[in-house]
């Protein structure tokens, strides 16, 4: 795929446990961000990391990139309900506006 | 917060009908996206616009057309709705200069042609 992977395609775990979504991607990018989208919503912004970052931290999320393995991993730690949700990540190219999204990681939190 | 707002949350349609998808946003933003998403597929670009009149196609641009009239409005037209037009779509924004920024999406048109 010219979008790059997200592993793994769904991902179920209890309240509490930490989720970790992967990303990989095949192309140079600019910068690599994650969205969350809730059941027939619209896309949430989550976090953007950028080429030169190698980690970064909102609140209970960890990002980390890997340009030389082309990939991110989203980390959410203590995991709640309410995240349940699907995770995408999205690369940004190294010229023009556009993002490149991929396949998604459904997560169900079990309480 | 930057509001992005879509005309309709669902719509059903007939086969052949011109269907217009609306979008609004209230940030000033240079730049709007129209994408649909298809279970297993992610989300494919339809069409965007950098500027008023001003369009690129995406990688699914057939059987779609854009119009951007006014900086904070972009449709998305339909000419002749056919079933694998079945799809949800969502429009998004950003600020321009080039760079690939964060999106800013609507809550998305889940519309079914029949």
């Amino acid at each position: 795929s010219q979008q790059g992977e997200e592993d793994p395609q769904a991902l179920s775990i209890q309240e509490g446990e930490n989720a970790t979504m992967n990303c990989s991607y095949k192309t140079s990018i600019n910068n690599l961000q994650w969205y969350r989208q809730n059941s027939g919503r619209g896309l949430v912004h989550l976090i953007l990391i950028r080429s030169n970052e190698r980690e970064k931290h909102s609140g209970r999320l960890r990002v980390t990139l890997d340009t030389s393995k082309k990939s991110s991993s989203l980390l959410i730690t203590a995991s709640r309900a309410a995240d349940t949700a699907s995770y995408f990540c999205a690369r940004g190219g190294t010229s023009g506006s556009r993002l490149t999204f991929g396949e998604g990681t459904q997560l169900t939190v079990n309480p | 917060d930057v509001k992005v707002t879509q005309s309709s949350r669902y719509l059903v349609k007939r086969t052949g009908e011109k269907v217009f998808l609306e979008c609004v946003q209230d940030m000033d933003h240079e730049n709007m996206f129209w994408y649909r998403q298809d279970p297993g597929l992610g989300l494919r670009l339809i069409y965007f616009s950098y500027d008023v009149k001003m369009k690129e196609k995406g990688d699914i641009p057939e059987g779609y057309s854009v119009s951007r009239e006014k900086k904070e409005r972009f449709s998305l037209i339909l000419e002749s709705a056919s079933t694998n037009q079945t799809s949800m779509y969502l429009c998004a924004s950003n600020s321009g200069g080039g760079v690939a920024d964060t999106q800013y999406f609507g809550p998305g048109t889940r519309l079914t042609v029949l």
